[in-house]
């Protein structure tokens, strides 16, 4: 069954470093995600993506953010000067339309920045 | 802005239980709502989406229903098992899809 796959699963990195975390969405589908979850709260709605920008973005998702789909299948979310704060799991997702369709979510990756 | 509230917070019940779990939401405007589990340090998996014109869905020993107009929507576990144990989150997508606080559940044998 297709899925939606991230790496690494966890990461840890120290404060003030750049880090990039990989998705590969299912491969038919056209709309992406990104969503974090701070330990022990709720899962946030970061940004979202279509037909190569940006369709929506939370207040989470400042300059310190940006997405890129680099060619046809990686998905990826950079933090730029990472933060004690940006600590959590991120979970990239995707869907073949966008309103009315089902997400699938991958396994996540837990980032630590020490 | 939408606001999702989950009830209970937590759940323990013997195996073998039927139990609702509950989800409100503060935005009837929504395209739909969709219900995952959450195993502890994993990912969310999918287990039922219900669109904004629909009532409920069902799939095996899961029914979830939706009352947009209430903004509310329940989760129905029959004959619950101790592989139910997990985190269940709700769901809703507008603009944005906004999540609940989730329900920890724990079946015991």
């Amino acid at each position: 069954e297709p899925e939606v796959t991230q790496t690494p699963s966890h990461q840890v990195t120290q404060m003030g470093q750049e880090v990039i975390l990989r998705c590969v969405p299912i491969s038919n589908h056209l709309y992406f995600y990104w969503y974090r979850q701070i330990l022990g709260q709720k899962v946030e709605f970061l940004v979202s993506f279509y037909n190569n920008e940006i369709s929506e973005k939370s207040e989470i998702f400042d300059d310190q953010f940006s997405v890129e789909r680099p060619d046809g299948s990686n998905f990826t979310l950079k933090i730029r000067s990472t933060k004690l704060e940006d600590s959590a799991m991120y979970f990239c997702a995707s869907g073949p339309g966008r309103m009315n369709t089902e997400a699938f979510f991958g396994q996540g990756t837990r980032l630590t920045v020490v | 802005k939408q606001e999702v509230t989950q009830i209970p917070a937590a759940l323990s019940v013997p195996e073998g239980e039927n139990l609702v779990l509950n989800c409100s939401f503060t935005d009837s405007a929504i395209y739909n709502l969709q219900w995952f589990r959450q195993d502890p340090g994993k990912g969310l998996t999918s287990l039922l989406l219900i669109q904004s014109s629909q009532r409920e869905q069902t799939s095996g020993r899961l029914n979830a229903s939706l009352d947009k107009s209430s903004g509310r929507s329940t989760l129905y576990i029959a004959a619950s098992q101790p592989g139910d144990s997990a985190t269940y989150l709700c769901a809703v997508q507008g603009n944005d899809m906004r999540f609940g606080a989730g329900t920890r559940l724990t079946v015991k044998p």
